[in-house]
């Protein structure tokens, strides 16, 4: 069964640094997205991709955040510099509505 | 964010019998209804979901039950097994967005 790929599965990095999170999706899907889940929270939607733009942001999604489809396959989230409360697993995902399918997430955790 | 509540965190049931998940909403703009399950270290995985002009969807094991004047949704698993032990989250969303607006999530145990 076609899977989404994220990495890596753990990030550490320094507050105040840049990270790029990396997401392969499913290779006919055209809508791409980005969710987190801080550790006990619910799961919350970040950003929707399709046709390389952004669709769809949440108020979470300011401009410390980006995302990019730099070539055929990658879907990449970018934040800019890191803030201890940005720590979260965070969650690619590809396809419509009607039940996507969710990568096994980056675990990103700020010191 | 108080748009949908799984006011139950944890469910423990015995093997073959029915496990009954719910959630309740308060956003009705909602039309579009799904369930997702999550085990440990793994992505939420899409399970079944209804329309808003349904009020009932079956698929196997599942069946989702949406009853729209009381902003209220629940999924049936019969019969329950120990494989079905997750996290089950309700989701939501409204036409136009490709939004999904999740529930925290409820531990399903099935025992054995």
């Amino acid at each position: 069964e076609p899977e989404v790929t994220q990495t890596p599965s753990h990030q550490v990095t320094q507050m105040g640094q840049e990270v790029i999170l990396r997401c392969v999706p499913i290779s006919n899907h055209l809508y791409f997205y980005w969710y987190r889940q801080i550790l006990g929270q619910k799961v919350e939607f970040l950003v929707s991709f399709y046709n390389n733009e952004i669709s769809e942001k949440s108020e979470i999604f300011d401009d410390q955040f980006s995302v990019e489809r730099p070539d055929g396959s990658n879907f990449t989230l970018k934040i800019r510099s890191t803030k201890l409360e940005d720590s979260a697993m965070y969650f690619c995902a590809s396809g419509q509505i009607y039940g996507y399918t969710f990568g096994s997430g980056t675990r990103l955790t700020v010191v | 964010d108080q748009q949908v509540k799984q006011n139950s965190p944890s469910l423990s049931v015995q093997e073959g019998r029915i496990s009954i998940l719910n959630c309740d909403y308060t956003n009705s703009m909602f039309d579009y209804f799904l369930w997702y399950k999550k085990y440990p270290a793994e992505g939420p995985t899409f399970l079944i979901s209804i329309s808003s002009i349904k009020d009932k969807n079956e698929d196997g094991r599942f069946t989702v039950f949406l009853n729209k004047s009381a902003k209220h949704l629940s999924l049936h698993i019969v019969p329950s097994q120990p494989g079905d032990s997750a996290v089950y989250f309700c989701s939501f969303t409204q036409g136009g967005s490709e939004k999904l607006v999740f529930g925290k999530g409820m531990k399903l145990t099935v025992n054995p």
